[in-house]
């Protein structure tokens, strides 16, 4: 089993409509991130957090939400979707207490939205 | 701002051949650098982690170097096989951010042609 599940794995959805993407990991990890990858773009930072109780936005929060409901999980929300948020997006950890490789980032393996 | 810029963008080559993918970034003040593979459906896999104050690392026909100073950082693939075609990453973390956040470049599409 992967260490990092992202779900759905791939979603089509209304403008309009509200989505949630969820993620959850096995790595006991305290940092979780949410990328989206645009083509061209590389991967853009959304949200992320350090611990369930410390959520901050990232480059490009406008439109999102995000919930950490437990160290393990980390939801992101598009509450009303647009079509130029269709997107990939990535959720990620990484681990504060490994030193050198704290920074060191584990990926899911996706979540395809799309908006039509 | 931190920039990452990933050259070439797509690049196709018979099997066997040696190749460099190139990465460069703006500001050297980073914390490390990352080399990820991505293939479809399977997200991002870490090839390989440089701390800053390393000069390169390798993992089998892998070989990662940095210059952090001229902010230039290539990936070696020896011996280049059907199976390593990809997209390959390259991210840094810069120091200005506390180092968590990972900002990526466009990525280098490769192709390798049995």
């Amino acid at each position: 089993d992967a260490d990092v599940t992202q779900t759905p794995r791939n979603r089509i959805t209304k403008t309009g409509k509200r989505i949630m993407l969820e993620c959850s990991q096995t790595k006991g990890h305290d940092r979780m991130y949410w990328y989206r990858q645009d083509p061209g773009l590389g991967l853009r930072l959304i949200y992320y957090s350090f611990d369930v109780k410390d959520i901050n936005k990232g480059e490009i929060s406008d439109g999102y939400s995000v919930s950490r409901q437990a160290q393990a999980k980390f939801s992101l929300s598009l509450e009303s979707a647009i079509p130029n948020q269709t997107a990939l997006y990535f959720c990620a950890t990484s681990d504060s207490r490994q030193g050198v490789r704290a920074t060191e980032a584990f990926f899911g393996q996706g979540t395809r939205l799309t908006v039509v | 701002k931190q920039e990452v810029t990933q050259i070439p963008a797509a690049l196709s080559v018979p099997e066997g051949e040696n190749l460099v993918l190139n990465c460069s970034f703006t500001d050297s003040a980073i914390y490390n650098l990352q080399w990820f593979r991505q293939d479809p459906g399977k997200g991002l896999t870490s090839l390989l982690l440089i701390q800053s104050s390393q000069r390169e690392q390798t993992s089998g026909r892998l070989n990662a170097s940095l210059d952090k100073s001229s902010g230039r950082s290539t990936l070696y693939i020896a011996a280049s096989q059907p199976g390593d075609s990809a997209t390959y990453l390259c991210a840094v973390r810069p120091v200005d951010t506390g180092g968590f956040k990972t900002i990526f470049g466009a990525g280098t599409r490769l192709f390798v042609k049995a």
